[in-house]
């Protein structure tokens, strides 16, 4: 069974502080990774996709990925109120016919201003 | 404006009807999903579509229906056969199947 864990949380961090949101997996043929936003009672939002060992940074936001420990993170530096969300982490394993991503059920990250 | 487009955005279902949820997107993507969310629960594929007139079942596909007639356009039915279909159905659709996916707004359904 292809898997991917997170950490439910919450997570509490203040604002201006670094969020660090953390995804394993199971799948060694995973390759390609994402993570979306989605706040309460919306739909998910892509706001990272990282494809190769070690950091992409835009803004804000850092994704990290590790092959070898099948690990993959996000960092959120300067948090603000605003980035209180659930974070979905995503693989996609190019071997099978579809490509279909694999989520994680979640980070529910809290902000306190 | 180009984007995926869901309707409706909630929706009311009485025992044993068959209701179809709508997707739309302007986008040109190949590829087209349905997923469903449930309270604390990672988003289950329900159906895909990598080009019209081809689907493919996913991980959840009892109980639902799908028809790819026009690239832009992928409907989701609810049957009366889905035994518990109370849930946040999203739809995305990407470039390819190997690309990243993005998600339209999403309908709730609530079975009265």
């Amino acid at each position: 069974q292809k898997e991917v864990e997170q950490n439910s949380g919450p997570l509490s961090v203040p604002e201006g502080a670094i969020a660090s949101l953390n995804c394993t997996y199971s799948d060694r043929g995973s390759q390609s990774f994402f993570w979306y936003r989605q706040y309460s009672g919306k739909s998910p939002e892509l706001i990272m996709s990282i494809y190769s060992n070690g950091d992409k940074e835009d803004g804000r936001f850092t994704a990290q990925l590790n092959k070898a420990s099948q690990y993959v993170s996000l960092l959120i530096r300067d948090s603000q109120p605003s980035d209180s969300a659930t974070y979905l982490c995503a693989g996609m394993n190019y071997g099978g016919s579809q490509g279909n991503l694999i989520f994680g059920k979640g980070t529910k990250l809290s902000v306190k201003p | 404006d180009g984007g995926i487009t869901q309707s409706p955005k909630y929706l009311f279902r009485k025992e044993g009807q068959n209701v179809t949820l709508s997707c739309e997107q302007n986008l040109n993507h190949d590829a087209m999903y349905w997923y469903r969310q449930d309270p604390g629960q990672g988003l289950r594929l329900i159906y895909y579509s990598q080009i019209v007139n081809d689907f493919q079942k996913g991980d959840i596909a009892e109980g639902y229906s799908v028809s790819r007639e026009k690239k832009e356009s992928f409907p989701l039915t609810v049957t009366s056969a889905q035994k518990n279909p109370t849930a946040f159905y999203l739809c995305a659709s990407s470039i390819s199947p190997y690309n990243e996916q993005f998600f339209g707004p999403g309908t709730r359904l609530t079975v009265l």
